[in-house]
């Protein structure tokens, strides 16, 4: 078990550009979720997946955002034509269930800084 | 509407001191779940305890403590004799789900711990 694993751990991008994140969560785990974290702030959710369907969208997830997770393993996090707006920490998370409690689990995340 | 509130923006102790850490939150919903996080230099976020709205026991697991006030709308956590390695930003946060889906963080609490 490597834990939740992300890549890459940095991404820097021009404005206009398109940038995509990938996400490896706990390999059991059938639960993932993508939060977004700026300096000084708590995270906030984004979005997530219960295998390969996406359930749930934070009004925060405007339309150049898109996530997937094709197989219910992996996910990816692509930022269309990224804003400097757009620049934070994305934070990937799976869960399982134990004892009918859900435990998150995160990932480190990818600092992104649109110049 | 939800909200969490760290009041202590950064804290700064001294070795072997106590600490606490407050959280006050707001929510309309009968059934929640409180949660803590700490969230060390590296970034990844470690899952340290959740609480139901019913369940109102003070809980110890070694050095932290974790006191809920249903009446004050509180959760506070407390760390005795801090050591550096608690050294990381804490954040509290909130969800009407027993699920993980949109937890609502707070914008966290910095704690140093010098020697």
């Amino acid at each position: 078990d490597t834990g939740v694993s992300q890549d890459p751990r940095h991404k820097i991008t021009k404005r206009g550009q398109n940038v995509t994140f990938r996400c490896d969560p706990i390999s059991e785990h059938n639960r993932l979720y993508w939060y977004r974290q700026t300096l000084g702030q708590g995270p906030e959710f984004l979005t997530y997946f219960q295998n390969e369907a996406q359930l749930e969208k934070s009004r925060l997830l405007s339309d150049r955002f898109s996530a997937e997770r094709p197989k219910g393993s992996f996910s990816t996090l692509e930022i269309q034509r990224t804003e400097q707006g757009d620049s934070a920490m994305y934070l990937c998370a799976s869960s399982s269930l134990w004892g009918g409690n859900e435990k998150l689990f995160f990932g480190s995340g990818t600092q992104l800084s649109v110049l | 509407a939800q909200k969490v509130t760290q009041a202590q923006t950064e804290i700064s102790v001294v070795e072997k001191e106590d600490v606490t850490l407050d959280c006050v939150y707001e929510t309309r919903d009968t059934t929640y779940y409180l949660f803590w996080y700490k969230q060390p230099p590296s970034g990844e976020l470690v899952f340290l305890i959740r609480r139901n709205s019913f369940d109102e026991q003070n809980e110890i697991s070694g050095r932290y403590s974790w006191n809920f006030q249903k009446s004050t709308s509180s959760f506070n956590f407390t760390i005795t004799a801090s050591q550096v390695v608690d050294s990381a930003v804490y954040f509290c946060a909130l969800t009407p789900n027993q699920a993980g889906t949109a937890l609502i963080f707070g914008k966290g609490t910095t704690l140093s711990v010098s020697s």
